[in-house]
């Protein structure tokens, strides 16, 4: 299987709201409600930010939000802070045999 | 605090062997399910295996292009996960993470990962 497409790179002003999708299949993001969505700082451990499509770990700011529609999901991730700039990866479950599967990264540029 | 440590990187040549290893603490590691996830320069994440608890078989999977090549291991009495590297290709060339699984029906994400260490293959 392929890797979850997502778009290279968004940008937004300070404030504003970005989305980043993440498209993927129906044996993936079609088939099961557990898409995940991580934060990553180059050099620095990735930062788990959403999972299961929408729950939010506790200490992620609720700015951050997932949805999945069809074999989509999406990050929206509202009143864009200076520090949100960095790159973003989605994952889902996949079966028993592929298990995980991530997206190409997105990376988030605040203006 | 939770901590995981990756060890072990470092250069090795196309058809070399290398063991990293994965130093956690602040959380119950016996009873965790690890896994090892890489990325290549340039490149987004791509799962490389796991291992369940030892109370749930200590059963190990892996990605298709590892398969055969790679072995994940674990000592709970040290509270490290390990990746034994055997056959190495220029494409394995990563930083490789450890990161946990929560081991619950239902739920499927990644809540702890360590910052990673490099691995280079190259003649």
């Amino acid at each position: 299987q392929s890797a979850l497409t997502q778009p290279r790179s968004v940008s937004g002003s300070p404030g504003q709201s970005v989305t980043i999708s993440c498209t993927g299949t129906s044996s993936d993001v079609g088939g099961y409600d557990y898409v995940s969505w991580y934060q990553h700082h180059p050099g620095k451990a990735p930062k788990l930010m959403i999972f299961d499509v929408s729950n939010r770990p506790s200490g992620v700011p609720d700015r951050f939000s997932g949805s999945k529609s069809g074999n989509t999901a999406s990050l929206t991730i509202s009143g864009l802070q200076a520090e949100d700039e960095a790159d973003y990866y989605c994952c889902s479950y996949a079966g028993s045999y592929t298990f995980a599967l991530f997206g190409g990264g997105t990376k988030l540029t605040v203006l | 605090e939770v901590q995981l440590v990756e060890s072990g990187g470092g250069l090795v040549k196309p058809g070399g062997s290398l063991r990293l290893s994965c130093a956690v603490s602040g959380f119950s590691f016996s009873n965790a399910w690890m896994n090892w996830v890489r990325q290549a320069p340039g490149k987004g994440l791509e799962w490389v295996g796991r291992i369940k608890s030892k109370t749930d078989g200590e059963t190990t999977a892996y990605a298709a292009p590892v398969k055969g090549r790679f072995t994940i291991s674990r000592d709970d009495s040290k509270n490290t996960l390990y990746l034994q590297m055997n056959s190495l290709k220029t494409e394995d060339t990563a930083f490789y993470y450890c990161t946990r699984r929560i081991a619950v029906a239902g739920t499927y994400y990644f809540d702890y990962w360590g910052q990673g260490t490099l691995v280079t293959v190259s003649s």
